[in-house]
């Protein structure tokens, strides 16, 4: 199973809005609706914020939310904030019909955002 | 809020075995499922499997022919062991809670490097 698909980077101003793709296949992302998304500051663990791919965890902002369509997962993040610079990830339930157990995990390649 | 606590060596020698235990403080470890995710320099997270509390697994199927993952409930600890190392296993190692909420908790980190 192949790593699912963001963006490298992204980079805009203070409180406009952004959002992240998280590209899979029908066998994950479009398959299954447990997509997370995780913010990660280096040097810190990496932090759940959407689970279930639009249920924010209690205290996260509402800033956060998350969408799916298809094979396509999507954090967005309003009002950005200098806060908000930092790795973002997602993951997904994937089918795996190769493997001893059906069901495993696979993360996203990662995204960098930077605020301006 | 379970609080994860992890240890083992962290620097190892190309042929050796990575052992690393987490132990889970103040919430409930029975019925859940917890898994070791890694972070190699420069790259993004990967999911190297989990275990839940009544002893079934899930292992990445890239790493599966080197990876045990086991758990001792009367402790509420799990443990990972990795063999056959390679400079390519240098990572900050992470333990979390798995399943639906993959990350909901982590622990804090192991930096284990591979050198000769």
């Amino acid at each position: 199973q192949s790593a699912l698909t963001q963006p490298a980077s992204v980079s805009e101003s203070p409180g406009r809005s952004i959002t992240i793709s998280c590209t899979g296949t029908s066998s994950d992302v479009g398959g299954y609706n447990y997509v997370s998304w995780y913010q990660h500051h280096p040097g810190k663990a990496p932090k759940l914020i959407i689970y279930e791919v639009s249920n924010r965890l209690s205290g996260v902002s509402n800033r956060f939310s998350g969408f799916k369509s298809g094979n396509t997962a999507s954090l967005t993040i309003s009002g950005l904030q200098a806060e908000d610079e930092a790795d973002y990830y997602c993951s997904s339930y994937h089918y795996c019909t190769s493997c001893t157990s059906s069901s495993i995990y696979v993360f996203g390649t990662g995204t960098r955002v930077t605020v301006l | 809020q379970v609080h994860l606590q992890q240890w083992g060596a962290g620097l190892l020698k190309p042929s050796e075995t990575l052992s690393l235990t987490c132990g889970v403080y103040g919430g409930s470890f029975i019925g859940y499922y917890w898994s070791w995710i890694r972070q190699s320099p420069g790259k993004g997270l990967e999911w190297i499997g989990e275990i839940h509390t009544s002893g079934s697994t899930k292992y990445n199927p890239s790493l599966k022919s080197r990876v045990t993952i086991s758990v001792d409930t009367s402790k509420n600890q799990f443990s990972l062991k990795l063999t056959s190392l390679t400079a390519a296993d240098t990572a900050v190692y992470y333990c979390a809670r798995g399943g639906d909420r993959l990350g909901i908790s982590w622990g804090q980190g192991t930096l284990v490097t591979v050198s000769s």
